[in-house]
C-alpha cells in the first residue's frame, strides 16, 4: 500500500493563477481531509469528505473548492491564488469519522508558494 | 470555536531524561485525543491516541488524559536525540469533521 499520496510536492504560483492539488489514498478509507499548515502553526482543516459525492467545509474553506467523485481521490482546487494561500497542504484519510478510535493518516504534503 | 493550546517551546531535555509535553483544549464535548510527531519538512505521524481518563502507555510513551481539567499530556521516557521534533496535540469531537490541532511544541533532546 502506498497510503496517502499527494502531487505535486512543490509548486510556485503567481497571484491570480489556479491549480489543483491531487490526493489519492489506496486504503479504501471513506473519510478524507484537507489541512493547511502555516509556518510555526498547527494544521487547520479546509474541507473534508465522508464519502464519494459528499463534502463539507472545515475551519478555513474560503478560496478553495473540493470534489469527491471516487473513494480514492480528493482533489483540492485553488481559484485565483493569493499570497495568503502560501502554505503546506496536507491530505489525510481515515476509515471512520467521529469514532473515538478513528486515526487519520497523512500524505507527504504539498508546499505551495504564491508570489 | 474549538481551541487547543500548547506551549510552543522550544523545550530542551537532556538525553535519557523524561520529556513532558502538555496540551489544554476548550471543547468539553471532545471525545478523542491524539499526539502526532512532526519532523521538520515532513508530515505528521501518529504517536498515540487516548480517549479515556487516566494513563495509556506504549513503549517509551505515556499519554495522560484528564477530561475534568481538559488537559492532555505526553511523557517520553529515556529521551533520545531522534525524539527531537515538533509534537502536535490534536482533539476530535463527536462529529465527522477533522481534528483540531494545537500549534505544537518544539522538543529538543540534547545529547
Amino acid at each position: 500500500n502506498a497510503g496517502v499520496t499527494q502531487t505535486p510536492k512543490f509548486r510556485i504560483l503567481k497571484i491570480g493563477q489556479s491549480m489543483t492539488l491531487q490526493c489519492t489514498q489506496d486504503m479504501n478509507h471513506n473519510y478524507m481531509y484537507w489541512y493547511r499548515q502555516d509556518p510555526g502553526m498547527g494544521l487547520k482543516l479546509i474541507y473534508y469528505s465522508v464519502g464519494a459525492g459528499i463534502t463539507d467545509k472545515g475551519e478555513v474553506p474560503n478560496g478553495y473548492n473540493v470534489s469527491r467523485s471516487t473513494t480514492e481521490d480528493f482533489p483540492l482546487r485553488l481559484e485565483l491564488a493569493a499570497p495568503s494561500q502560501t502554505s503546506v497542504y496536507f491530505c489525510a484519510s481515515s476509515y471512520h469519522g467521529g469514532g473515538v478510535l478513528d486515526t487519520q493518516y497523512f500524505g507527504p504534503g504539498t508546499r505551495l508558494t504564491v508570489l | 470555536q474549538k481551541e487547543v493550546e500548547q506551549n510552543s517551546g522550544p523545550l530542551s531535555v537532556p538525553e535519557g531524561a523524561i520529556a513532558s509535553l502538555n496540551c489544554t483544549y476548550s471543547d468539553r464535548g471532545s471525545q478523542s485525543f491524539f499526539w502526532y510527531r512532526q519532523y521538520s519538512g515532513k508530515s505528521p505521524e501518529l504517536i498515540m491516541f487516548i480517549y479515556s481518563n487516566g494513563d495509556k502507555e506504549d513503549g517509551r510513551f505515556t499519554a495522560q488524559l484528564n477530561k475534568a481539567s481538559q488537559y492532555v499530556s505526553l511523557l517520553i521516557r529515556d529521551s533520545q536525540p531522534s525524539d527531537s521534533a515538533t509534537y502536535l496535540c490534536a482533539v476530535r469531537g463527536g462529529g465527522a469533521d477533522g481534528l483540531t490541532f494545537g500549534k505544537g511544541t518544539h522538543l529538543i533532546i540534547q545529547p
